[in-house]
């Protein structure tokens, strides 16, 4: 069964460091994708970016970037130069691809447990 | 454009009581997911419905939820006889089409059941 672990609960920096935060899936199909969204104490739910698993190019937005490794499978999110407006729940999500899993339960995501990241001024 | 709205934005109800509660999906949006989201379970899926079809209800926590969808567009999620381990918050979710596309999320109904 699919299953997404992320390890760090919560992790606390200074404004400016770089923070990393940890994803690592499991799966049956070798079609899938990732997700990463941002949970500011709004509540609401942000996507971030989508990564399928036929792309392993590694992402850059902004001070943004992700490394999606097939080998390891992992999928982790670094913050480069923190804000205090990047506090939030940052939760990663698989959902699996192959067309019978899909007619059986749609495009659902599994997330992963979510890590708080506290960004002190 | 508007994005996923959900009402009530928050919800208090009493055991034993029944609730609905509502999502409107991004105009066009085909695809339509709802989560739950509670301290103990984190976020979970809970149905999904293609048009105004929902294939698979094996998520739903238990006979007492229900849901459906009208005209391809708003969806009603409604909770019998609402137990305390209900409270949670219910998010719904959107996509432009079933397969691979992204899901936009609401900003979610609390519910809390006294």
């Amino acid at each position: 069964a699919q299953k997404v672990t992320q390890a760090q609960t919560e992790i606390s920096v200074v404004e400016k460091e770089d923070v990393t935060l940890d994803c690592v899936y499991e799966t049956r199909d070798t079609t899938y994708y990732l997700f990463w969204y941002k949970q500011p104490p709004s509540g609401e739910l942000v996507f971030l970016i989508r990564r399928n698993s036929f792309d392993e190019q590694n992402e850059i937005s902004g001070r943004y970037s992700w490394n999606f490794q097939k080998s390891t499978s992992s999928f982790n999110f670094t913050i480069t130069a923190s804000q205090v407006v990047d506090s939030a729940v940052y939760f990663c999500a698989l959902s699996e691809a192959e067309p019978a899993r899909i007619k059986a339960a749609g495009n659902k995501l599994t997330f992963g447990g979510g890590t708080r990241v506290l960004v002190k001024p | 454009g508007a994005g996923v709205s959900q009402s009530p934005s928050n919800k208090v109800t009493e055991k034993g009581k029944d609730v609905e509660l509502r999502c409107d999906p991004i105009s066009g949006h085909t695809a339509l997911y709802w989560y739950r989201q509670s301290l103990g379970q984190g976020l979970e899926f809970l149905i999904y419905f293609q048009g105004n079809s929902a294939p698979d209800k094996s998520g739903l926590p238990s006979d007492r939820f229900s849901a459906e969808r009208t005209g391809g567009s708003v969806s009603t999620l409604t909770i019998q006889r609402t137990q305390q381990e209900d409270s949670a918050v219910y998010l719904c979710a959107s996509s432009l089409e079933l397969r691979t596309d992204t899901q936009y999320f609401g900003p979610g109904t609390r519910l809390t059941v006294l």
